[in-house]
């Protein structure tokens, strides 16, 4: 099976522009989360999607969105880009404890550089 | 609040011997716990994970020990190889949270020869 994919996998912006991550889950999987990852505040939970809904979320600000399509693919957008949103964005795809699991499989990340 | 921490950043450990990576936690409601790897430019990678009803769980050359009193566990590698240097993150999620993970901090292990 392929694994998790996610692009670009580097980006640079500028200040107040918005910026869309994308991210293809395995196979199977109904569950996308995504994860900001700084050298500061290690990784931390942004929300997740499960069947086009977002199912949790974490304390992060409104500038922060995703959306989940019929396909599982996710997209997370971030509005009015600030210099501490300079991180790793991190997707995970899971089976969302479905036959008792709850590993999330992670892809490789997109860079973010906000100048 | 870090609820789940992993208070040693870095453990350097000889081919051959046992690593042993510690994470603690303050959430007694957590039920479900993980262990990544994670190398340079790469996403975590999924290692070995055990339910609280648990208190070991073994995969090859990793294991996991949960003590729920201590609210403490821990991650065995054995033999220790230098492939295995990587940063390590334990995980935790509540229940009814099948997706949100709350992650320690990491631990960078380093096998030397």
């Amino acid at each position: 099976k392929a694994g998790v994919t996610q692009t670009p996998r580097y980006l640079i912006k500028t200040r107040g522009q918005q910026v869309t991550l994308s991210c293809s889950p395995i196979s199977g999987h109904r569950s996308v989360s995504w994860y900001q990852q700084t050298p500061g505040q290690g990784l931390q939970f942004l929300f997740e999607y499960f069947s086009e809904t977002q199912r949790n979320k974490g304390n992060f600000p409104g500038r922060f969105s995703g959306r989940q399509f019929s396909n599982s693919r996710s997209e997370m957008n971030v509005s009015t880009l600030e210099l501490g949103d300079s991180a790793l964005y991190l997707c995970a795809s899971s089976l969302a404890g479905t036959s008792g699991t709850y590993e999330q499989y992670f892809g490789p990340g997109t860079r973010l550089t906000v100048t | 609040d870090q609820q789940v921490k992993q208070n040693s950043p870095s453990l350097s450990v000889q081919e051959g011997r046992i690593s042993i990576l510690n994470c603690d936690y303050t959430n007694s409601m957590f039920d479900y716990f993980l262990w990544y790897k994670k190398y340079p430019a790469e996403g975590p990678t999924f290692l070995i994970s055990i339910s609280s009803i648990k208190d070991k769980n073994e995969d090859g050359r990793f294991t996991v020990f949960l003590n729920k009193s201590a609210k403490h566990l821990s991650l065995h590698i054995v033999p220790s190889q230098p492939g295995d240097s990587a940063v390590y993150f334990c995980a935790a999620k509540r229940p009814g949270t099948a997706s949100k993970l709350t992650f320690g901090t990491g631990t960078r292990l380093q096998v030397t020869l």
